[in-house]
């Protein structure tokens, strides 16, 4: 139990389009979800903390109008890179929490989304 | 606020040797401290957590972690080491259970046949 997935897994695109990744909880309902972004040889950043049926809750510094998030099921979670451009260019990660596993404190991860802006 | 350090950038092993893997944390009340593994191009792997209870927390993969409040640490051991373990290690911590998890810089295990 507690598995998490992203698509896609890789996605290279044009500077100023737009690019939406999914984060799916395939065996479980996730009522919060979190967003992260690693950069090379660096440790995760929280984004942004996703709750079902609510606005996200983003960190000091990253921006909610170019990081656009939704959370509109208990099983689907998406991040939207508004606008993007060569800076955006990461691996972002996604992960959730299983509330039904007894232990909400341990976050499960999906498989990442490395994103190249050209 | 609380932070976590992990002091080795990289630590290299033998294969068959004890591995440790070292993470330090700070927070004003009790911690929720985490280990978990990355392997290339993929997400983040639960190891093994420490909430309450014995210090000696034993996780996946024959890994254990030992919970030491006086030195506030929580290294991470593997008492005989393989190839496979080769990964980037993270040590995460947050200061309550709706608290955000706060991760330290990684450490890169290299585990040498």
């Amino acid at each position: 139990g507690a598995v998490v997935s992203q698509h896609p897994s890789r996605v290279i695109c044009k500077s100023g389009t737009s690019v939406k990744i999914e984060c799916r909880s395939l065996d479980f309902q996730a009522t919060t979800m979190f967003w992260y972004r690693q950069f090379p040889k660096q440790s995760l950043m929280l984004m942004a903390t996703s709750n079902e049926g609510s606005k996200a809750t983003y960190e000091q510094g990253v921006e909610k109008d170019k990081f656009l998030i939704n959370h509109a099921s208990l099983t689907l979670s998406t991040l939207t890179v508004t606008s993007a451009h060569p800076e955006d260019s990461s691996f972002y990660i996604c992960s959730a929490e299983n509330p039904t596993s007894g232990s909400t404190d341990t976050q499960y991860f999906g498989p990442g989304t490395r994103l190249t802006v050209l | 606020a609380q932070s976590v350090a992990q002091p080795e950038d990289q630590v290299n092993v033998a294969e068959g040797n004890p591995l440790t893997v070292k993470c330090t944390y700070s927070v004003s009340g009790n911690p929720y401290l985490f280990w978990y593994v990355q392997y290339p191009n993929r997400g983040l792997q639960f190891l093994l957590k420490y909430i309450t209870g014995d210090n000696l927390v034993k996780g996946s993969y024959g890994f254990e972690a030992e919970f030491n409040k006086s030195q506030t640490s929580f290294h991470l051991k593997k008492p005989s080491a393989l190839v496979s373990d080769s990964a980037l290690y993270f040590c995460a911590v947050r200061e309550g259970r709706d608290d955000k998890i706060i991760f330290g810089k990684g450490t890169r295990l290299h585990i040498l046949p």
